[in-house]
């Protein structure tokens, strides 16, 4: 079975540029949870979607939306980007709004 | 506000002794609480959950966890380390509170085995 799968695998943007990022959960996941990784950190909490509506929401600006799609797919749009935005950004599938999360390989998003 | 604290950074341990790795948390709700480990160039994989009933849980690679409510921590625990556990482990902490449901990572321990 396939697993979570992100895209773009890695991405290299200017600042003030705007960013979409892609997600295709396990098939049979309803949930989708996106998630920042800075280097040497914890993954940060960014959103949580679970039957293609907002669950959760973590401290991060409105600069930074996300969606879910009829199919559980899931984008991550991130407008005028800053320098601080680079980072690993892991997307992660679960069955439910409750469950054990299963990650993909994440999108690392360079800004320069 | 919910946290989740992971009290060493760092863990070096020869291999086949036994280790601990702690993680305390603070929140006001029923959780649901996890450890997931991060090998070297590869994504997160869960170890082992905790979601209801026995707080002593068993995970892969012969790890376990014990959950104390009474003092909020969910420490990691394996009897006997191998060269192939040193990696990344993360504890995480998933609630829902009036912010909606949300997921805390700790900012990690990295276990060092040594031969």
């Amino acid at each position: 079975d396939a697993g979570v799968t992100q895209s773009p695998t890695h991405l290299i943007k200017t600042r003030g540029q705007q960013v979409t990022l892609r997600c295709s959960p396990i098939s049979g996941h309803k949930s989708v949870s996106w998630y920042q990784q800075v280097l040497g950190q914890g993954p940060q909490f960014i959103f949580q979607y679970y039957e293609k509506e907002e669950r959760g929401r973590g401290n991060f600006p409105d600069r930074f939306s996300a969606r879910q799609f009829p199919n559980y797919s899931s984008e991550l749009n991130v407008n005028a980007l800053l320098l601080g935005d680079s980072a690993l950004y892991l997307c992660a599938s679960s069955p439910g709004a409750y469950n054990e999360q299963f990650f993909g390989p994440g999108t690392r998003l360079t800004v320069l | 506000a919910q946290s989740v604290t992971q009290l060493d950074s760092q863990v070096p341990v020869f291999e086949e002794a036994p280790v601990e790795l702690r993680c305390n948390y603070s929140s006001s709700v029923s959780v649901y609480l996890f450890w997931y480990v991060q090998y070297p160039n590869q994504g997160l994989q869960l170890l082992l959950k905790y979601l209801s009933g026995s707080t002593l849980v068993k995970g892969i690679n012969g790890f376990e966890a014990e959950f104390n409510k009474s003092q909020t921590s969910f420490h990691l625990r394996k009897p006997s380390v191998h060269i192939s556990d040193t990696a990344e482990y993360f504890c995480a902490v998933s609630s829902t509170n009036t912010g909606g449901f949300k997921t805390i990572f700790g900012a990690g321990t990295r276990l060092f085995v040594k031969a």
